[in-house]
């Protein structure tokens, strides 16, 4: 089982500034990795899916990039709605796995 | 746009079987090759795949929940499914359904809006 850490727990930012969120795998997942939101009271929504392509509707200061086993989530500026949790999840093989999460907060 | 809503009962009582239903809006779940998913997230902790099942018939569970979880898929009314026998305190979570972003892949998009299921005597 391919186990996902994310890092760090918390990140405690101010609006407008960047996000960095790390998500490392205990073996290589290819370029087999999603990232999701999650805000309170409501179900994740994919925000970058295969390392670096965002979804559907996804603004572009979200970007993702790594390979192997080392991936980050880059957030540019970071907006009033981008202050929620964040998790990663590979494909690569079964079983499925998400990381343990990163909750991006209001500084 | 695809849509997905889980349904079933929120109170389940301990060693009996959690049952759920995901129903799918705005297409068909048969149509394509298509993974749909469970997965579940405890109260105030992370996320956990359950299972997946792809609409030709291939199935793939979480081995930590193998020996208790069934996925169903039942074409005719648009609907995939979850049974998780033996229950305890343990497997209260919300429930979510997902679907796939793209054909044979396994990112989920969208997602239900989840269902918690509390398991309590």
């Amino acid at each position: 089982e391919v186990v996902l850490t994310q890092s760090p727990a918390t990140l405690s930012l101010s609006p407008g500034e960047g996000a960095t969120l790390s998500c490392r795998a205990s073996q290589s997942v290819s370029s087999f990795l999603a990232w999701y939101q999650q805000k309170p009271g409501q179900a994740p929504r994919l925000l970058i899916y295969d390392v670096s392509n965002r979804a559907t509707g996804i603004p572009a200061r979200f970007s993702g990039s790594g390979s192997g086993t080392d991936f980050t989530l880059t957030i540019s500026s970071l907006e009033p709605e981008d202050f929620a949790l964040y998790y990663c999840q590979h494909r690569s093989n079964w079983p499925l796995t998400f990381g343990g999460g990163t909750k991006v907060e209001i500084k | 746009q695809l849509q997905l809503q889980e349904s079933g009962p929120g109170l389940v009582k301990p060693s009996e079987t959690l049952s759920l239903t995901c129903t799918v809006s705005g297409g068909s779940i048969s149509s394509g090759l298509y993974w749909w998913g469970w997965i579940r997230q405890p109260p105030g902790k992370g996320l956990e795949w359950i299972g997946s099942i792809h609409s030709g018939g291939s199935i793939n569970y979480n081995p930590s929940l193998k020996s208790r979880v069934t996925i169903s898929v039942d074409a005719s009314k648009n609907q995939f499914s979850l049974k998780l026998n033996s229950v305890t305190a343990a497997d209260t979570a919300v429930y979510y359904c997902a679907g796939p972003r793209s054909t044979g892949d396994h990112w989920f998009d969208p997602w239900g809006q989840g269902t918690l299921v509390t398991v309590s005597s």
